[in-house]
């Protein structure tokens, strides 16, 4: 089993529309969560930091559950500049995790 | 500005080669890492290091060694290269792992292996 699983997709959404990523991690000790964004043959970018609490920034809003292990990154009224793949990561003990990530296409 | 540097975007080397891919950070970060990414797969970790001299292995580190023996610079060693490992390189750096902690990457060397 992977240590961090995603739904490759693509999503293929109209802009304006709300898209939800989900992402499940299979290390209990894992310290730390985030979202990085990966366009078309550019290195990845952090998105966001993710939070027991939840945290929003904008239009995005990324959320924590520890006792299901999953976190997850809900995307509002989706803009063309949105479509890149979306790597969910997962940190703990100076390494970090990558899903396969989240493929998104947002058309006009 | 922050910066992480690989040596080469693209690489051609030969079955059997030895191959040196180099990087260097100018943010003194104590992290650095090494990551390849392959279609389907996503970034998969093949060493990683929190500390000068010091090293750890990632998910794949067989056929790859790495040196870091000053604190910007991390080596990624190819020994005896392999078509098998044709494929985007990415080096990161980072502060040591929390809450907040964001990596940064280089701009990824493409290796073919022939």
């Amino acid at each position: 089993r992977k240590e961090v699983e995603q739904d490759p997709g693509p999503f293929n959404v109209p802009e304006g529309a709300t898209v939800a990523f989900n992402c499940t991690y299979s290390n209990s000790a894992s310290q730390s969560f985030f979202w990085y964004r990966q366009d078309c043959r550019k290195e990845p970018k952090l998105l966001m930091s993710v939070y027991s609490s939840g945290n929003e920034d904008g239009r995005f809003t990324a959320q924590l559950n520890r006792a299901s292990q999953y976190i997850s990154l809900l995307i509002r009224d989706s803009k063309l500049s949105d479509s890149a793949t979306y790597l969910c990561v997962v940190g703990g003990y100076n390494k970090l995790i990558f899903g396969a990530g989240t493929r998104l296409a947002v058309h006009p | 500005d922050v910066k992480v540097t690989q040596s080469s975007r693209y690489l051609v080397k030969r079955t059997g080669e030895k191959v040196f891919l180099e990087c260097v950070q100018d943010m003194d970060h104590e992290n650095m890492f090494w990551y390849r990414q392959d279609p389907g797969l996503g970034l998969r970790l093949i060493y990683f290091s929190y500390d000068v001299k010091m090293k750890e292995k990632g998910d794949i580190p067989e056929g790859y060694s790495v040196s870091r023996e000053k604190k910007e610079r991390f080596s990624l060693i190819l020994e005896s290269a392999s078509t098998n490992q044709t494929s985007m390189y990415l080096c990161a750096s980072s502060r040591p792992i929390g809450g907040n902690t964001e990596a940064f990457f280089g701009q990824g060397t493409r290796l073919t292996v022939v």
